[in-house]
């Protein structure tokens, strides 16, 4: 139990749809990551927020796009979704100390919300 | 491109068996982490190992990171099946100002009583 929560489990939706994903943070934890995990493959980093704004992007284009805020909960945002969008998303929360660390901060994974495109 | 690549894949063995997963990169990381994934569940962390040539214990878990900081094992002694899952290796990498995991394809463990 890591205390990050996702919200819906599954969702099922058609190509050009969009869709809003959530999640809740632990409590006090400044920066929340979105990953995307495919069948069979590790997760993918889309992008981190750190105290409501965007500090860092994957390799993912701008219908990809998120929201951060102030009670410790965030949104992903995908529009004109595609085939390929299905898959397993992750967001993980961490506190980061320092911005100027290589130390990493511990992330914490929530349970990921299934998204499948038809 | 960041890559890291796993190996093997898959691993069916039976309880008591040892086995070592590899995690390989031709880049550098600050620090390395392991994670595991049960189905329907986000990836927890296991361990991080930030020094080149550090080894970690785990009660029967050993992971090392390579002296130059691009590759990373993860050894299992006498697996046992609640040790069945999928295991997952992340580069961390620092650029920009804030910390980015790169993962690997990870290792799906199968250990049968």
């Amino acid at each position: 139990e890591t205390g990050v929560t996702q919200s819906p489990t599954h969702l099922i939706k058609t190509r050009g749809q969009q869709v809003t994903l959530r999640c809740s943070s632990q409590s006090g934890h400044n920066t929340v990551s979105w990953y995307q995990q495919a069948l069979g493959q590790g997760p993918q980093f889309i992008f981190q927020y750190y105290r409501e704004e965007e500090n860092g992007r994957g390799n993912f284009p701008p219908r990809f796009s998120g929201l951060q805020f102030p009670n410790y909960s965030s949104e992903l945002n995908v529009n004109a979704l595609e085939l390929d969008d299905s898959a397993l998303y992750l967001c993980a929360s961490s506190l980061a100390r320092a911005l100027t660390s290589g130390s990493p901060d511990t992330q914490y994974f929530g349970p990921g919300t299934r998204l499948t495109v038809l | 491109t960041q890559l890291l690549e796993q190996s093997p894949q898959f691993l069916s063995i039976q309880e008591g068996e040892n086995l070592t997963v590899y995690c390989n990169s031709s880049s550098v990381f600050s620090s390395l982490q392991w994670y595991r994934q049960e189905p329907g569940e986000g990836p927890v962390l296991l361990v991080t190992v930030v020094t080149g040539g550090e080894v970690k214990k785990l009660k029967r878990l050993t992971f090392q990171f390579g002296d130059a900081r691009k590759d990373s094992s993860l050894h299992i002694t006498a697996a046992q099946p609640g040790d069945t899952g999928l295991y997952l290796c992340a580069g961390v990498v620092f650029s920009g100002g804030y910390n980015k995991l790169i993962f690997g394809a990870g290792t799906r463990l199968a250990v049968h009583p």
